[in-house]
């Protein structure tokens, strides 16, 4: 059965360094998304993308934060200068559509990153 | 505005007695629900969904849920708990005015006693 991959399953970074979080969504899927859950709390919606381009995006979502699909199979998350506060465990998700047919946007996700910040 | 309550963080059952894990949903529009599965070191499994066809949704691995709208619930059964039930389950509403973001709950961790 298909499923999203991401790399890696734990990333420790210093305050103020860039990372890039990486995902392989299913194929034939259309719409890809970041999710992040901090620890002890509930999991929140950061950014949606389709289409090359962001598609909604949350609060959270500041200039800190970017996405990209660099090629066909890759879509990234990256945070350009890290803070204590944004360790969490990062998910990925896709769904087949967005919008219309609700019969195929339900998201399938990843398996997470955890990022720490120190 | 569209949110998600858990009524439980955690519940613990015996093996072979019945689940019950409770979700409440606020939503201005109608709702598509959805019940996923986390186990340790593992991805967001989809369990089942309400997209407004049949208010009784029976998903994978024996659950079901029924929708709810006069009490605005979604609550998660199955007859008989399986040790292999253990894990973190998330209610989470989408709602079609929001677009396709997801609105999680906090969860419920399930406990299953041999």
């Amino acid at each position: 059965e298909p499923e999203v991959t991401q790399t890696p399953s734990h990333q420790v970074t210093q305050m103020g360094q860039e990372v890039i979080l990486r995902c392989v969504p299913i194929s034939n899927h259309l719409y890809f998304y970041w999710y992040r859950q901090i620890l002890g709390q509930k999991v929140e919606f950061l950014v949606s993308f389709y289409n090359n381009e962001i598609s909604e995006k949350s609060e959270i979502f500041d200039d800190q934060f970017s996405v990209e699909r660099p090629d066909g199979s890759n879509f990234t998350l990256k945070i350009r200068s890290t803070k204590l506060e944004d360790s969490a465990m990062y998910f990925c998700a896709s769904s087949e559509w967005g919008r219309g047919n609700q019969l195929l946007y339900e998201q399938y996700f990843g398996p997470g990153t955890r990022l720490t910040v120190t | 505005a569209q949110s998600v309550t858990q009524l439980d963080s955690h519940v613990s059952v015996s093996e072979g007695t019945p689940v019950l894990l409770r979700c409440n949903y606020s939503s201005s529009y109608s709702p598509s629900l959805f019940w996923y599965v986390q186990h340790p070191n593992k991805g967001l499994q989809l369990l089942l969904k309400y997209t407004s066809a049949a208010t009784l949704v029976k998903g994978i691995n024996g659950f079901e849920a029924e929708f709810k709208k006069s009490e605005t619930s979604f609550h998660l059964t199955k007859p008989s708990a399986h040790m292999s039930d253990a894990a973190e389950y998330f209610c989470v509403v989408r709602t079609d005015n929001t677009g396709n973001q997801f609105y999680f709950g906090t969860g419920t961790s399930l406990t299953v006693i041999p």
